[in-house]
């Protein structure tokens, strides 16, 4: 496609439930990021992957979430267990490697959890 | 560490006048600088950049920023607001000496009225 593309784009669940979001970067992008957006908080990074190397995870704020990206293209974030404070809307990007380049952003997932 | 503060949470302008909206920023190394717009359940739109070069930027919908090193800032201006310019705005840094994913501001709301 021509942008990013996010799925679901709502999603739903109950306290405790796992979730999978899924992100389709633009194609030739070679990196990927997730970001969290929460109420009044700005946009918080959460992972990036950049090729064949080993992701950044240093934004995941617990051993709950987790992320992969098979075949340097599509990724999923996981979250495990899901807690009410996990309700935000999860921003995936893409663009060419890093340094300047722009990222691109999908229209987000917005998860609720009651 | 790096970081962004955007010290205005709201703007409002009347439409035909000017507007600006504040951004600083701290990083070890040299800034890339960003500006994304968002409206209401949409994902972040890239309106302008800076990584090296003459400070005033110019980027889309008439929106231009000025590169102040001294200041560490990178405001956002318009000459003329519009309507339709009523959103909300981040600005983001990323070090070119450290880390891989932007760092946002909590962002602004943009508010012009007619």
């Amino acid at each position: 496609g021509a942008g990013v593309s996010q799925s679901p784009s709502n999603k739903v669940t109950e306290k405790g439930k796992d979730v999978e979001l899924r992100c389709d970067p633009i194609s030739g992008h070679t990196a990927l990021y997730w970001y969290r957006q929460s109420l009044g908080q700005g946009l918080e990074f959460l992972i990036y992957f950049q090729g064949n190397s080993a992701p950044d995870k240093s934004g995941l704020p617990s051993d709950r979430f987790s992320a992969e990206r098979t075949g340097g293209s599509v990724s999923t974030l996981t979250i495990q267990r899901t807690q009410q404070e996990d309700s935000a809307v999860y921003l995936c990007a893409s663009s060419y490697r890093t340094g300047g380049n722009i990222q691109y952003f999908g229209a987000g997932t917005r998860l609720s959890v009651l | 560490a790096q970081s962004v503060a955007q010290p205005e949470d709201q703007v409002n302008v009347a439409e035909g006048n000017p507007l600006t909206v504040k951004c600083t920023y701290s990083v070890s190394g040299n800034p890339y600088l960003f500006w994304y717009v968002q409206y209401p359940n949409r994902g972040l739109q890239f309106l302008l950049k800076y990584i090296t070069g003459d400070n005033l930027v110019k980027g889309s919908y008439g929106f231009e920023a000025e590169f102040n090193k001294s200041q560490t800032s990178f405001h956002l201006k318009k000459p003329s607001a519009l309507v339709s310019d009523s959103a909300l705005y981040f600005c983001a840094v990323r070090d070119d000496q450290a880390g891989t994913a932007l760092i946002f501001g909590k962002g602004t709301t943009l508010s012009v009225s007619s």
